[in-house]
């Protein structure tokens, strides 16, 4: 499946560093999400555009910071992160809603393995 | 707190059996999605219920939605080896307009 793609796939970085997570979607849609997806705990969303605009927002600490350029790309740049924040984190991707973004199914991508250290 | 609960956490499941994973929520659902998550991979949708009483067959799988919609099962009957995975509801509560919630999941390991 390469309809939403995710880079890098892997990452190790320090608590200091300054890192950025790129989706890209070729699925035409116009809704992308962040998730974040913890060991025995559910998928948590961070983040929702839709019209490249940003419509959640959940509570998600100043630490990670989304970016949409167009419709097509997401990116979540990362800093000064902590080792809790070790995760996987998902982007997802779906046509856009009429009233509710959840009448349609979400794409996901392969995920980001973030090891914070 | 979570709005969207899934029992069980675990299922070992015998090849060739069959197994039955709930998602239940105390608020009325808008609708519901399942989703199925391999070993190593990502969510990977399965089917969305919409209407109270609905049911939905997928080959050996069946989705069913309660009457009052509060609550959703996913039945796999002659389980095999490629069921294995985590098996996800996610739904949009009236307490969560506009985006889905995520159940825990149910993850399944089979046996032969």
């Amino acid at each position: 499946e390469t309809g939403v793609t995710q880079t890098p796939r892997h990452l190790v970085m320090g608590m200091t560093n300054k890192k950025s997570l790129k989706c890209e979607q070729h699925l035409g849609h116009n809704a992308m999400y962040w998730y974040k997806q913890s060991a025995k705990k559910p998928l948590e969303l961070m983040f929702v555009y839709n019209f490249k605009e940003q419509t959640e927002n959940n509570s998600v600490p100043s630490r990670f910071s989304p970016e949409c350029p167009n419709s097509s790309h997401l990116f979540l740049h990362l800093h000064t992160l902590q080792p809790e924040d070790s995760a996987l984190y998902l982007c997802a991707s779906s046509q856009e809603g009429q009233g509710s973004l959840t009448l349609y199914e979400q794409y996901f991508g392969p995920g980001t393995r973030l090891t914070v250290t | 707190g979570q709005q969207v609960m899934q029992i069980p956490q675990y299922q070992h499941v015998q090849e060739g059996e069959d197994f039955t994973t709930y998602c239940n929520s105390s608020t009325t659902l808008s609708n519901i999605q399942w989703y199925k998550q391999r070993p190593g991979g990502h969510p990977v949708f399965l089917i969305q219920l919409v209407k109270s009483g609905e049911v939905k067959k997928q080959k050996r799988l069946t989705f069913q939605f309660g009457e009052a919609k509060k609550n959703s099962s996913l039945h796999i009957t002659a389980t095999q080896t490629t069921d294995v995975g985590t098996y996800f509801c996610a739904a949009e509560t009236t307490d969560s307009w506009g985006k889905l919630q995520f159940g825990a999941g149910t993850q399944v390991v089979v046996t032969p």
